[in-house]
């Protein structure tokens, strides 16, 4: 497609439960984010997958986070044991190469979002 | 750490004023700028980017923002303000080292009156 694809839009979840949560990049972007946005919050940076390299996880808030992306593909971003504060929107960005940074347009396309619940 | 900051978490325009949203980085390198906007119910969307050259920087419906190295700083503005740009506004800076991980400042809300 032309955007960034997340899935779900929404998901309510007990607590305790195991979510996953899906991003489709634009295809050819190699750079993809994922990013947290609580309630009336900015944007919490969870983790940065850059084509081949060894992704960034420092955002990640526990170990019961992780995510995997298989080279310039999907991503899916999963939540063990999920706890109420775990509840914002789970956003997905991406990106072209690096070398395209020059051109005016070059940007990070975000996806519309994962709203997940826990209850 | 590196950081981006913004100074204003809401603010409140009547139609037609003027705006500028603040916005300050702590990287004394190389730096890619951006702004981005989310309209109520919308995607994250760029609304402009600085790389290099003229540090004003014009983007989509009439914002510009300049880029003033010592005093590390990004702010956006616009001449005279539309109920329609009612959004949050991130400003994002794009470190030359690092690994060029996008650090986002936490948003600023506007809201303008009608």
């Amino acid at each position: 497609g032309a955007g960034v694809s997340q899935s779900p839009s929404n998901k309510v979840t007990e607590k305790g439960k195991d979510v996953e949560l899906r991003c489709d990049p634009i295809s050819g972007h190699t750079a993809l984010y994922w990013y947290r946005q609580r309630l009336g919050q900015g944007l919490e940076f969870l983790i940065y997958f850059q084509g081949n390299s060894a992704p960034d996880k420092s955002g990640l808030p526990s170990d019961r986070f992780s995510a995997e992306r298989t080279g310039e593909s999907v991503s899916t971003l999963t939540i063990q044991r999920t706890q109420q504060e775990d509840s914002a929107v789970y956003l997905c960005a991406s990106a072209p190469p690096l070398r395209d940074i020059i051109n005016p347009n070059y940007g990070y396309t975000f996806g519309s979002g994962t709203r997940l619940t826990v209850v | 750490a590196q950081s981006v900051s913004q100074h204003n978490h809401h603010v409140i325009l009547s139609e037609a004023a003027s705006l500028e949203l603040g916005c300050n980085y702590s990287y004394g390198g190389t730096v890619n700028l951006f702004w981005y906007v989310q309209y109520p119910g919308q995607h994250l969307q760029l609304l402009l980017k600085y790389f290099s050259g003229d540090p004003l920087v014009k983007g989509i419906k009439g914002f510009e923002a300049e880029f003033i190295k010592s005093k590390f700083s990004f702010n956006l503005r616009k001449p005279s303000v539309q109920w329609s740009d009612t959004a949050e506004y991130f400003c994002a800076v794009i470190p030359g080292t690092g690994g060029f991980k996008t650090i986002f400042g936490a948003g600023t809300r506007l809201f303008v009156k009608a």
